[in-house]
């Protein structure tokens, strides 16, 4: 069965750091892009980072570019998002997700919350 | 960057209708338009891939159309399961709005 399992979400102060991690299963990890999106409560969809199947590549959105870093095990089939200097609006659900087709994403996880408060 | 508009916000449909959404992009991406589907509680599910491509498993009542920076969602005969937000993403980054679906 084919699983993108995401763990690491919980509650931190903002400034804090947290360490998000996606382990798949069910197909292999190695050759495809992998991303990270989020949900704020109520809100849409926000694209928030992805990588290269070899990690060479990786690419932000603007609000998150030097905050957050997303990184990937290939041998350990997981994803990683470490993110510092966390502020209240990066309060959401983050789903890992695998670009499996041409510019979309055809595998999701069904997420791990992070809230951002004092 | 590039910006997708989703319109209307809300449809309201009937059981049987067709609905079609709408999704405007800022300028042309390339074909690169993706559809997803979102229940509440659920991930995201994709549902159209490179403007009309139907993914896995999605119903032939789904289709998806449209070219440089107008692309159509369209739903020939809604089901109960297909009331839910719809949300567009140009080239693997941005999503739209979202539009939501409910039953009239």
């Amino acid at each position: 069965e084919v699983q993108l399992v995401e763990s690491g979400g919980g509650l931190v102060q903002p400034g804090g750091s947290l360490r998000l991690s996606c382990v798949v299963s069910g197909f292999t990890f190695s050759p495809y892009w992998m991303i990270w999106v989020r949900q704020a409560p109520g809100k849409g969809l926000e694209w928030v980072a992805s990588i290269k199947p070899d990690g060479s590549e990786k690419y932000y959105v603007n609000s998150v570019n030097g905050r957050f870093t997303i990184s990937r095990d290939n041998v350990r089939s997981s994803l990683h998002l470490q993110m510092n200097s966390l502020r209240a609006e990066d309060t959401a659900v983050y789903f890992c997700a695998r670009a499996g087709l041409p510019w979309a994403f055809d595998l999701w996880g069904r997420g791990t919350m992070v809230t951002v408060s004092s | 960057e590039t910006v997708l508009t989703q319109s209307p916000a809300t449809l309201s449909f009937s059981p049987g209708e067709r609905a079609t959404l709408s999704c405007r992009a800022t300028q042309s991406v390339s074909g690169h338009l993706a559809w997803y589907q979102q229940r509440p509680g659920h991930a995201p599910r994709l549902v159209i891939y490179e403007a009309s491509n139907r993914a896995t498993g999605i119903p032939a009542r789904f289709s998806g159309s449209g070219s440089g920076a107008d692309f159509t969602l369209t739903i020939s005969s809604l089901e109960p399961e297909d009331f839910a937000v719809y949300y567009c993403q140009q080239g693997g980054s941005s999503f739209g709005q979202g539009t939501r679906l409910e039953i009239k």
